[in-house]
């Protein structure tokens, strides 16, 4: 148990549906974040949100949108997706933005486009 | 920039057998440095970490120590066991940016 819950664990969707991901973090962490993880590949780092507010995009295209509603919660949300991003979705959330503190990850969102 | 750089795997290692992971960095000031371990199906865990030179980071049996000369911090277990394997990732948080930089990861499978 990390204190961060990521829902649903498994999604399987067509290219043409819309469908969103869910983190919550029970840790009092300010800051969240949504990684990607493809196999063969390193961990790449999609957005980032401190205080509920964006402050990193990293080149992601626009079929991916987050929204942080409150400090606890962390959404991804899809529309027109493509094979290439099937993948293991992982959230994570930290005590602050900068600092020596870890990042804590869910167990993230297993992901296939059909 | 920022780097960290893991050894290659997959490592294959019988049980009870001692592991070392390789992990090397390069950054500026005072990174804090972390193992992550991922088992099948499941996400990223913490498993140890260390905050500043000569701190040895310690869980489940693995050890780790930040050593700045060498800018290293190689992952130990004396006696690994099946439940072990899994993937292990090394990460660096610099303090500056707060961004945690991953290394590629090192599969490690235990066999009984």
């Amino acid at each position: 148990e990390t204190g961060v819950t990521q829902t649903p664990r498994h999604l399987v969707m067509g290219m043409t549906n819309k469908k969103s991901l869910k983190c919550e973090q029970h840790l009092g962490h300010n800051a969240m974040y949504w990684y990607k993880q493809s196999a063969k590949k390193p961990l790449e780092l999609m957005f980032v949100y401190s205080l509920e507010e964006r402050v990193e995009n990293n080149s992601v295209p626009s079929r991916f949108s987050p929204e942080c509603p409150n400090s606890s919660h962390l959404f991804l949300h899809l529309h027109t997706l493509q094979p290439e991003d099937s993948a293991l979705y992982l959230c994570a959330s930290s005590q602050t933005l900068a600092g020596r503190q870890p990042q804590h990850f869910g167990d993230g969102t297993r992901l296939s486009i059909l | 920039g920022n780097s960290v750089t893991q050894m290659e795997g997959p490592v294959t290692l019988s049980e009870e057998a001692f592991l070392t992971i390789n992990c090397t960095y390069t950054a500026t000031g005072y990174p804090s440095l972390f193992w992550y371990v991922q088992y099948p199906g499941e996400g990223l865990q913490l498993l140890l970490k260390a905050t500043k030179a000569d701190d040895k980071g310690s869980n489940k049996g693995f050890e780790a120590t930040y050593r700045k000369e060498t800018t290293s911090f190689h992952l130990e277990k004396g006696s690994v066991q099946v439940s072990d394997s899994a993937v292990y990732f090394c990460a660096l948080r610099s303090s500056n940016t707060g961004k945690l930089i991953f290394g590629q990861g090192t599969t490690l499978q235990v066999k009984p």
